[in-house]
């Protein structure tokens, strides 16, 4: 079956960037996407890539996409304390279900 | 365009009891899936439902749990005499038809079973 795989923390300075990065095993997947939650709430779409692309940049967010490593990263620039969250990487399945990875742990300290 | 909505937020349940969590979709979205999320985990699809029909319910639990989403009113997910280990917090999610690949989270319900 499908599997996608998170780190599970990542700390980084405010103003610096950050990088999340993303394994998964199904090459089959159209869409790639990452969501952000916050504690105690649901999840926030915050962008997605389709498969034919390579790159997606939206302000501070820049998505790159390695098909043939199966690979996919969400840089942050200038992270802020705003920032700090749980970012899930997801994939999506059949039926248009999201197969999710397990969280990144986002901690911006000053 | 108010986004998904699930009610209750909170529910405290005793083992044996049945728990019911509502979804309302966004306005125009037919497209409701169910997926829970165990503590320190991601998410995991449980069923995808349009206008009273199940489409996919290969995540759901062979017993205990069922889905309905009615021609009129909410998405309902239905767990009969729960038991611990269903303690998690269960989030519904939408799409319009015309993209079903874009999925919109509601706040979810957050499950306690005593």
């Amino acid at each position: 079956g499908e599997d996608v795989e998170q780190s599970l923390f990542l700390s980084v300075r405010e103003g610096d960037s950050s990088v999340i990065n993303c394994t998964y095993t199904d090459s089959s997947s159209t869409y790639l996407y990452w969501y952000k939650q916050e504690p105690g709430a649901g999840l926030q779409l915050l962008t997605y890539i389709f498969s034919n692309m390579d790159m997606k940049q939206d302000q501070r967010l820049t998505v790159l996409l390695n098909k043939k490593d199966k690979h996919l990263s969400l840089r942050i620039a200038d992270t802020q304390t705003g920032d700090s969250a749980i970012y899930f990487c997801a994939l999506k399945g059949g039926y248009n279900k999201l197969i999710f990875g397990a969280g990144t742990r986002l901690a911006v300290h000053p | 365009n108010a986004g998904v909505m699930q009610n209750p937020r909170h529910l405290v349940r005793r083992r044996g009891q049945e728990a019911r969590l509502r979804c309302s979709p966004m306005k125009g979205h037919s497209h409701v899936y169910w997926y829970r999320q165990l503590p320190e985990e991601g998410l995991k699809f449980m069923v995808y439902l349009q206008k009273e029909n199940i489409i996919d319910e290969s995540g759901m639990p062979k017993e205990r749990f069922s889905a309905e989403f009615p021609k009129e009113g909410p998405s309902i997910l239905r767990i009969q005499q729960v038991v611990r280990g269903d303690s998690a917090a269960y989030f519904c999610a939408s799409s319009p038809p015309v993209a079903p690949e874009t999925q919109y989270f509601g706040p979810g319900t957050r499950l306690l079973v005593l």
